[in-house]
């Protein structure tokens, strides 16, 4: 009864190091976003990918890169991280990116602070 | 900017008082959600609303859609301390799902 996990929960970086972070349902799902939270900007979308082999820019997608490995499996990247990163970063899923009124299941976070 | 606004963003009050939230936006949604998120989670579904107008009503939770499909409000009766969280509105445009700006709510014993 998993639904969405991410990996790792919390992480320190220095400036300039890269990391990915992991993301997995196990509810077959379609559709799979990335967001990040920041305070008094509620989330705001990094990227999605629709289906399995598909991936597009959300909103602020800037210094960040997406894998959608599998149906189940969506990853995040940071190629050279900054400060401006720091933030709560959350993995979601839906069944269906059509089905607008489909809920999205979210995972418990990934909270990445940049020094 | 925002494409969808949350008013207000923090709100404080007591135990059995009622409150409402706002959810606005200039851009019509075929549908909107309500989440709640507590301290160190994801955020949980609520209710969606579809059709302009509609209400829909969770327990002491009142949900409504505008008529013209900008905008809704939350409103909860007789608060208490386990209504405490952070309540999100949200809107899907094509593939993309947007999220409003938050309201933080602490209800005081």
């Amino acid at each position: 009864n998993a639904g969405v996990t991410q990996t790792p929960k919390f992480q320190v970086l220095k400036t300039g190091q890269s990391m990915t972070l992991q993301c997995a349902q196990d509810m077959n799902h379609n559709s799979m976003y990335w967001y990040r939270q920041d305070p008094g900007m509620g989330l705001r979308l990094i990227y999605y990918s629709a289906s399995e082999g598909t991936t597009d820019k959300g909103e602020v997608p800037n210094g960040y890169n997406v894998s959608r490995l599998n149906k189940r499996e969506f990853s995040l990247r940071l190629e050279s991280a900054a400060p401006s990163q720091t933030s709560v970063y959350f993995c979601a899923s839906r069944i269906e990116s059509g089905l607008y009124n489909s809920p999205l299941h979210f995972g418990n976070g990934t909270r990445l602070t940049v020094t | 900017t925002q494409l969808l606004e949350q008013s207000p963003q923090f709100l404080s009050i007591q135990e059995g008082e009622n409150l409402t939230v706002y959810c606005n936006s200039s851009s019509v949604f075929s549908s909107l959600q309500w989440y709640r998120q507590e301290p160190g989670e994801g955020p949980v579904l609520l209710v969606t609303v579809v059709t302009g107008g509609e209400v829909k009503k969770l327990k002491r939770l009142t949900f409504q859609f505008g008529d013209a499909r900008k905008d809704s409000s939350l409103h909860i009766t007789a608060a208490q301390p386990g209504d405490t969280g952070l309540y999100l509105c949200a809107g899907p445009t094509g593939n993309q799902f947007y999220f409003g700006t938050g309201t933080s709510l602490t209800v005081i014993p």
